[in-house]
């Protein structure tokens, strides 16, 4: 049962351009939603986070919406980098579990010249 | 202010081993958690400690067990390795303050191959 889902295992986009990763969560209870960057046999970097009491937060070139009736999140990127390129997993925890994140399965971006 | 940190970094065990690792949270960081990826489960919760207390835990047999120390730092073992617990291993720690919405910070993690 996955509880959070990234639909899109790849996605390429060209340097300059807006980047949209999406996400989708199916556990009502979750209320603090997170994205991390990983590059190969590195640990998680934070991006960004949004509270469910919000549905929007930016920081810098990076922006997550958080559409709680479609149980969907995404992030933007504006503008894509090279160094952009990297595997991004949304993560969801609840209150019952705060430090209990559940990840999805991650979209490998790739940022073209 | 140092990030988490993780050590070893690479380890080579035979199945049947046990193994140890050790994680040091951020500097006033109380919580600590670990997460197994591997390609075909990606990043999965396997227990948080808190207070040298484990307060959460995931689906995991009980060959897989950690502990937390009075400094926050803490390891986590794992008994009769099999081959499928290849994987890499990651700790996360976060403040843990009261009301939840915690970020968790997370270190290079310890790469396990088993033999």
């Amino acid at each position: 049962d996955q509880q959070v889902k990234q639909n899109s295992p790849s996605l390429s986009v060209q340097e300059g351009r807006i980047s949209i990763l999406n996400c989708d969560y199916t556990n009502s209870m979750f209320d603090y939603f997170l994205w991390y960057k990983k590059y190969p046999a590195e640990g998680p970097t934070f991006l960004i986070s949004i509270s469910s009491i919000k549905d929007k937060n930016e920081d810098g070139r990076f922006t997550v919406f958080l559409n709680k009736s479609a149980k969907h999140l995404s992030l933007h990127i504006v503008p894509s980098q090279p160094g952009d390129s990297a595997v991004y997993f949304c993560a969801a925890s609840a209150p019952a579990g705060a430090q209990k994140l559940v990840f999805g399965q991650g979209t490998r971006l790739t940022i073209n010249p | 202010k140092a990030g988490v940190t993780q050590t070893p970094r690479y380890l080579i065990k035979t199945r049947g081993q046990q193994v140890t690792l050790s994680c040091s949270p951020i500097s006033g960081h109380r919580s600590v958690s670990w997460y197994q990826q591997t390609p075909g489960q990606g990043l999965q919760f396997l227990f948080e400690y808190f207070s040298e207390t484990q307060r959460n835990k995931g689906n995991f047999p009980g060959r897989f067990s950690g502990r937390q120390f009075s400094n926050s730092r803490s390891e986590m073992n794992v008994s009769t390795l099999e081959l499928g617990d290849s994987a890499l291993y990651l700790c996360a720690s976060s403040l843990a303050l009261a009301g939840g919405e915690e970020t968790q910070y997370f270190g290079p993690g310890t790469r396990l191959l088993v033999l």
